[in-house]
């Protein structure tokens, strides 16, 4: 059974500030990593998504990397800002016609404070 | 809004009522997927639609849960005699097929449902 673990369960940090947040997984026969941002009492933004041959992916401040033999992947946020404060959940994708059953670490709840 | 929608937003009832959520998916992702998340925790899967085809169920889903996805659009998932244990937050997301960004899942904003 896949199992998702996520470190820190929370991060607080001044603004400006680089961070990571790390994610591991038990079985690395994955389809794809999916990172997800939460505001609090809302559904789930889609972050980054990398599939099972990619490294890394990167939008704006926001850079995933992925090393699937060794079960891990990262969360980089550049020069963080208030406005990133929310929780940030990392999913994994079996493979399979399963591609979008995923299972979900328990999240890492940031605060950046001005 | 091309976004998921969900139905209602929150859910108040009292225990033994049937409560009925309501997910309406991007239009043009074929499958369609129901996940419940307690507070401080991360989602579990409960089950999935390929087009009208319900898919896979998880074990979470007890028989007084059932989902439906008539036509292949819209999806509903009806809670029987609730529970205390039934209040949580009730995702759907939808994907596309198969292809660049296959199994990218897109959320809506949830059904809250809190059981008295």
């Amino acid at each position: 059974k896949q199992e998702v673990t996520q470190i820190p369960a929370a991060l607080s940090v001044p603004e400006g500030e680089n961070l990571v947040l790390n994610c591991s997984f038990t079985d690395s026969a994955i389809y794809n990593l999916q990172w997800f941002r939460q505001d609090p009492g809302k559904g789930l933004t889609s972050l980054l998504l990398i599939q099972s041959s990619q490294r890394e992916q990167t939008s704006g401040r926001l850079n995933a990397s992925l090393d699937k033999s060794s079960g891990r992947s990262t969360l980089y946020i550049a020069a963080s800002q208030p406005g990133d404060s929310a929780t940030y959940l990392c999913a994994v994708s079996g493979g399979g016609t399963s591609y979008g059953k995923l299972t979900f670490g328990q999240g890492t709840i940031l605060t950046v404070h001005p | 809004d091309t976004g998921v929608s969900q139905d209602p937003r929150h859910k108040i009832t009292k225990r033994g009522q049937n409560v009925t959520f309501r997910c309406d998916p991007i239009s043009e992702h074929n499958r369609l997927y129901w996940y419940r998340q307690t507070l401080g925790q991360g989602p579990e899967f409960l089950t999935y639609f390929q087009n009208e085809a319900q898919l896979e169920k998880s074990r979470l889903l007890s028989d007084r849960f059932s989902a439906e996805r008539p036509k292949g659009s819209f999806s509903t998932l009806e809670i029987q005699r609730t529970e205390q244990g039934d209040s949580a937050m009730y995702l759907c997301a939808s994907s596309p097929r198969r292809g660049g960004t296959a199994g990218e899942l897109f959320f809506g904003e949830g059904s809250r449902l809190t059981v008295l």
